[in-house]
């Protein structure tokens, strides 16, 4: 089974408006991480935002903001205002247990902003 | 942040020879190190964790004895593609676990800008 899905493969938007970007994943560890990345076509992996399992409230980073419905093993990545430099891939990955553990990718969503 | 480093960036390579990929920790120590393989279009795959003063764990379906990796120090991870094949062509990226003081550095991964194979 999949432990992170990403059923979006390419998804687009307008410049300034806000888009959702899905995530569910699997897990019977207690305690895990999910994670956000961006990576543009440089390939360089960019780190956007973390949630934790235990975590009470949504995780934000500036115009970046997680959807964890922790019930629903979900965890969309919410980016507002886009930008054009938004475009890019985007990657949610999991890390099971604690310590230093490698993550788990989901497929990917192409990201496309429209002027 | 914490940086991680990866040398070469890119690389070409006959197809029958060895390429060594460097992957170091630029201001932290890192005990471990994650190698991930990259298809293109396609997701990172978790390819081994290479562990300083330890041999490496490794992914099934990876195989140990063409991709040799040596954890040196504290600071740097070695990926030796050996005997590379067209197949092989591909972009690996290697990620450090934080550790420093703060929750948030902890659960951080640090990712290398990557290296591209290309096997000929």
């Amino acid at each position: 089974a999949q432990k992170i899905t990403q059923t979006q493969p390419g998804m687009f938007v307008q410049e300034k408006e806000a888009v959702t970007l899905d995530c569910t994943y699997d897990t019977s560890d207690p305690s895990y991480g999910l994670f956000w990345y961006k990576q543009p076509s440089s390939g360089e992996m960019i780190f956007l935002i973390y949630q934790g399992s235990y975590d009470q409230q949504n995780a934000t980073e500036g115009r970046y903001s997680l959807n964890f419905q922790k019930a629903r093993k979900s965890a969309n990545l919410v980016i507002s205002a886009s930008q054009l430099g938004d475009s890019a891939m985007y990657f949610c990955a999991m890390r099971e247990g604690t310590g230093r553990r490698a993550l788990t990718f989901g497929s990917g969503t192409r990201l496309q902003v429209q002027p | 942040g914490a940086v991680v480093s990866q040398h070469p960036s890119w690389v070409i390579c006959k197809s029958g020879t060895s390429v060594k990929i460097e992957c170091r920790s630029l201001d932290f120590q890192a005990t471990t190190m994650f190698w991930y393989r990259q298809f293109p279009k396609q997701s990172l795959m978790l390819m081994a964790t290479s562990n300083e003063g330890s041999k490496a764990t490794y992914e099934q379906g990876v195989e140990k004895d063409k991709f040799l990796i040596n954890h040196a120090s504290l600071t740097l991870s070695t990926l030796t593609v050996t005997s590379a094949h067209p197949e092989d062509s591909s972009f690996y990226i290697c990620s450090a676990p934080g550790g420093l003081a703060g929750v948030r550095s902890y659960n951080e991964q640090f990712f290398g800008p990557g290296t591209r194979l290309t096997v000929l």
